[in-house]
């Protein structure tokens, strides 16, 4: 089955400064890459998205790549301020409909 | 409704107990995901319903373990005999279609204690 592994675990950061996660994936037939923000006690919101025909996607600060035949995708937040900080969670999802997560990574943005 | 609906928020029981958990998807959702989120862990996947059937219950952990849902709406996640391990936030997602790549939207959680 699919396994997501995703670095680094915690990022710290300087306000202003750029952040970037990253996620790999095991199984070619991947399709769909989802990314999730989880504030402290909060429900995982959607931040961003993308799917295997598409490279890059961006969103304001926020953007993701994927690389197909690298298998490995990642999520880039530029100018980052404090409300950024949170739990970031990679997702990939295969032929079923299950998405298979990362373990997270704890991102603190210092002002 | 506006979101996911997830009840109780909270629930502590004793080990032993049987327990259940409520899930209200968005209105005209067809799909619904549960997933159960240890303390400090990533998101576990436990079953897959496309309307009123469930293709996927791979996640199941335990035969203590089982999910319906009636009406293609409401599902209810019930864990029989509960163990200490079951401690957990319990998560809902919904999403409008399950083939294609529909985004999941989750709910707030319940948050399972066992003592």
């Amino acid at each position: 089955g699919e396994n997501v592994e995703q670095h680094p675990s915690t990022l710290s950061v300087q306000e202003g400064d750029s952040a970037v996660i990253k996620c790999t994936y095991s199984d070619s037939a991947s399709n769909y890459f989802p990314w999730y923000k989880q504030e402290l006690g909060k429900r995982p919101q959607l931040i961003i998205d993308i799917r295997s025909n598409v490279g890059e996607k961006k969103d304001q600060r926020i953007a993701v790549t994927l690389n197909k035949t690298a298998k490995h995708f990642s999520l880039h937040i530029t100018e980052t301020q404090p409300e950024d900080s949170a739990v970031y969670f990679c997702a990939a999802r295969t032929g079923g409909n299950k998405l298979v997560f990362g373990a997270g990574t704890i991102l603190r943005v210092k002002s | 409704g506006a979101g996911v609906s997830q009840s109780p928020s909270n629930k502590v029981t004793e080990k032993g107990k049987d327990v259940e958990l409520r899930c209200d998807p968005i209105s005209g959702h067809t799909a619904l995901y549960w997933y159960r989120q240890s303390l400090g862990q990533g998101l576990e996947f436990l079953i897959y319903f496309q309307g009123n059937s469930a293709p996927d219950k791979s996640g199941l952990p335990s035969d203590r373990f089982s999910a319906e849902r009636t009406g293609g709406s409401v599902s209810t996640l019930t864990i029989q005999r509960t163990q200490q391990e079951d401690s957990a936030v319990y998560l809902c997602a919904s999403s409008f279609k399950g083939a294609g790549n529909q985004p999941q939207h989750f709910g707030d959680g319940t948050r399972l204690s066992i003592l």
